[in-house]
């Protein structure tokens, strides 16, 4: 079980807005501004997306961002392609130098 | 450009050893936190293990706690995760990762398989 909990999946149609969910607790994600996001294509390594909640790294697209409030962290994409289709996952900051991560959100886009 | 280059994973028995190493480039590798993160097999990523940029502060998840030890080689840009006593639930992709808060970038990862 995994410490972040994230929904198992979520589907959109192209063109559509997500949103992804990572729920933690006082002690990681609603403590902390350190939650990142990362997207995962089958067999390839993931790569980074939002940092500190909602910034967003050079060579992403706008389409995605990502807030939080309270204990609870989302990450958005819009106008969804085909090529958005991917695994999730979220890792958040915790006290005592501890990183906790998410079990992952499967993105079917229909 | 930036770059981290996996390289030393297997097929071992249960018990056996492996050792693996990243190989930075493109960045000033001294200056960075490095961990190591792995995959089991159509699971989740978990945590397994991180270093200081000068190695004073080292860091374990609970589940490799006592049988793996990471190191680093600031001369040598390279970060290693020697692994003892290997068991079935340790097969998984390793990866590493550079950064404190957030990983980015990850390398390509390399294959460590348990078996017997």
């Amino acid at each position: 079980q995994s410490a972040l909990t994230q929904p198992a999946s979520v589907s959109g149609s192209p063109g559509q807005s997500i949103t992804i969910s990572c729920t933690g607790t006082s002690s990681d994600v609603g403590d902390y501004n350190y939650v990142s996001w990362y997207q995962q294509h089958p067999g390839k390594a993931p790569k980074l997306m939002i940092y500190d909640v909602s910034n967003r790294p050079s060579g992403v697209s706008n389409r995605f961002s990502g807030s939080k409030s309270g204990n609870t962290a989302s990450l958005t994409i819009s106008g969804l392609q085909a090529e958005d289709e991917a695994d999730y996952y979220c890792i958040s900051y915790r006290s005592s130098n501890i990183r906790v991560f998410g079990g992952g959100t499967k993105l079917t886009v229909l | 450009q930036v770059q981290l280059v996996e390289s030393g994973g297997g097929l071992v028995k249960p018990g056996g050893s492996l050792r693996l190493s990243c190989a930075a480039s493109g960045f000033t590798f001294s200056d960075y936190y490095m961990n190591w993160i792995r995959q089991a097999p159509g699971k989740g990523l978990e945590f397994v293990s991180y270093i200081s940029s000068s190695g004073n502060t080292i860091y374990y998840a609970d589940s490799v706690k006592g049988r793996f030890t990471i190191s680093r080689d600031n001369a040598k840009n390279s970060v290693y995760l020697q692994m003892d006593s290997l068991r079935a639930e340790d097969t998984a992709v390793y990866y590493c990762a550079r950064g404190y808060n957030y990983f980015d970038p990850w390398g390509q990862g390399t294959l460590v398989t348990v078996s017997s």
